[in-house]
């Protein structure tokens, strides 16, 4: 259990154009999604916390019209980068939080290679 | 501000012998502790955590230690395999209204000789 999946694992783009990334829990319900940034050798940058059927809240610095999240049910929250530019290239994780009264444990998708030309 | 830390970016260790990978941390408030590996271009993968109302947890070839008062936590893997080898991701958590928000560490790619 506890599965989660990402579509497309690899991307991409020209400059200029949006992309969007799937981030689905596939066994699970999931009211919280997450979306995180990790450039080489670097950690996890948590970018955003979608909450099912609300707006995304974003962290400090992460520009939320350039980077557009919507969480419209329990198994799906995408994540759209607008007008993409090479400094977004990346890769992009999601994950979803299986929510137990005795735990917090997220489960992460296998994440996106954005490249952006 | 580095709110959790790990301070050793690799460690190589022997097929068969106890690997320890430590993480510290600065915030008082985290009440979650979660350990994470990772393969490159990948994912993380869960693999065991702990609540703060505890100082251990035993998951097979995995036990959490948290010691509260030095605000540190190690992951112990025994025996170690060569496919434990990966970059171990230690994470720390507010519950409530933070949301469950995950703050990582920056990881310590862990080497397992044959």
């Amino acid at each position: 259990g506890a599965v989660v999946s990402q579509h497309p694992s690899r991307v991409i783009c020209k400059s200029g154009t949006s992309v969007k990334i799937e981030c689905r829990s596939l066994d699970f319900q999931a009211t919280t999604m997450f979306w995180y940034r990790q450039f080489p050798k670097q950690s996890l940058m948590l970018m955003a916390t979608s909450n099912e059927g609300s707006k995304a809240t974003y962290e400090q610095g992460v520009e939320k019209d350039k980077f557009l999240i919507n969480h419209a049910s329990l198994t799906l929250s995408t994540l759209t980068v607008t007008s993409a530019h090479p400094e977004d290239s990346s890769f992009y994780i999601c994950s979803a939080r299986r929510g137990t009264d005795l735990g917090n444990e997220q489960f992460f998708g296998p994440g996106t290679r954005l490249t952006v030309l | 501000d580095q709110q959790v830390k790990q301070n050793s970016p690799s460690l190589s260790v022997q097929e068969g012998r106890i690997s320890i990978l430590n993480c510290d941390y600065t915030n008082s408030m985290f009440d979650y502790f979660l350990w994470y590996k990772k393969y490159p271009a990948e994912g993380p993968t869960f693999l065991i955590s702990i609540s703060s109302i505890k100082d251990k947890n035993e998951d097979g070839r995995f036990t959490v230690f948290l010691n509260k008062s030095a605000k540190h936590l190690s992951l112990h893997i025994v025996p170690s395999q060569p496919g434990d080898s990966a970059v171990y991701f230690c994470a720390a958590s507010r519950g409530g209204g933070s949301n469950y928000k995950l703050t990582f560490g920056k990881g310590t790619l862990l080497t397992v000789n044959p």
